[in-house]
């Protein structure tokens, strides 16, 4: 069955950076559209950044363009965010999750997710 | 960028009734629309995706309907662990946009 198992979340001081992991497994990694999600305290859930099965296609929202970064390492069926500068705002939980791909084309909603790493900006 | 909003914020149902959950698009998503359901401390869990297509593994009790900007979620007959706290999420344009979300709440 499929499964994402996040890791790499902690406090982290303003300014300071960390690098979170996701490693998948149950499905062929490299075939599919990745995605990192956040939701802070209380919150709906934010779409963070999307990387293609290449890795050679990458989006991100703007609150986060500059500052964070998307990889992936299908060898290692692991995926990345690298996150710099951070903010008291980025304080939230975040997710990895798998978007919805078949053979030809990939439809942007969320099949699976893992279950979260915390993330704590402060002081 | 497209604004999901969904009403109500928190909706009282007893077990065993129906209970119908909104979700408005600023503009038009067609039917690129999916419902997630989440429970405390979990993350959440796809329920409804292209508007009324059920994902794998989800009763039919959930029923998802609508096109354009309107959309519905209807739960048919509220199961103990339907209570929960509900999102739509809009994926026709960029960037993808999750509603704010509805907490069912036993009534």
């Amino acid at each position: 069955q499929v499964q994402l198992v996040e890791s790499g979340g902690g406090l982290v001081k303003p300014g300071g950076s960390l690098r979170l992991s996701c490693a998948a497994s149950g499905f062929t990694f490299s075939d599919h559209y990745m995605s990192w999600i956040r939701q802070a305290p209380g919150k709906g859930p934010e779409w963070l950044s999307y990387i293609s099965g290449s890795g050679f296609s990458i989006y991100y929202a703007d609150s986060v363009k500059g500052r964070f970064s998307i990889s992936r390492d299908n060898a290692k069926n692991s995926l990345y965010l690298q996150m710099n500068s951070l903010r008291a705002d980025d304080t939230a939980v975040y997710y990895c999750a798998r978007v919805s791909c078949s053979s030809t084309s990939c439809s942007y909603f969320f099949e699976y997710w893992g279950q979260g790493t915390l993330v704590t900006v402060s002081s | 960028e497209i604004v999901m909003t969904q009403s109500p914020a928190i909706l009282s149902v007893s077990p065993g009734e129906r209970a119908t959950l909104s979700c408005r698009a600023s503009q038009s998503v067609s039917d690129n629309l999916a419902w997630y359901q989440q429970k405390p401390g979990q993350a959440p869990r796809l329920l409804i995706y292209g508007a009324s297509a059920r994902a794998n593994g989800i009763p039919d009790r959930f029923s998802g309907s609508g096109s354009g900007t309107e959309f519905t979620l209807t739960i048919s007959s509220l199961q103990s662990e339907d209570f929960a706290v509900y999102y739509c999420q809009q994926y026709k344009n960029w960037p993808p946009f999750f509603g704010q979300g509805t907490k069912l709440e036993i009534k």
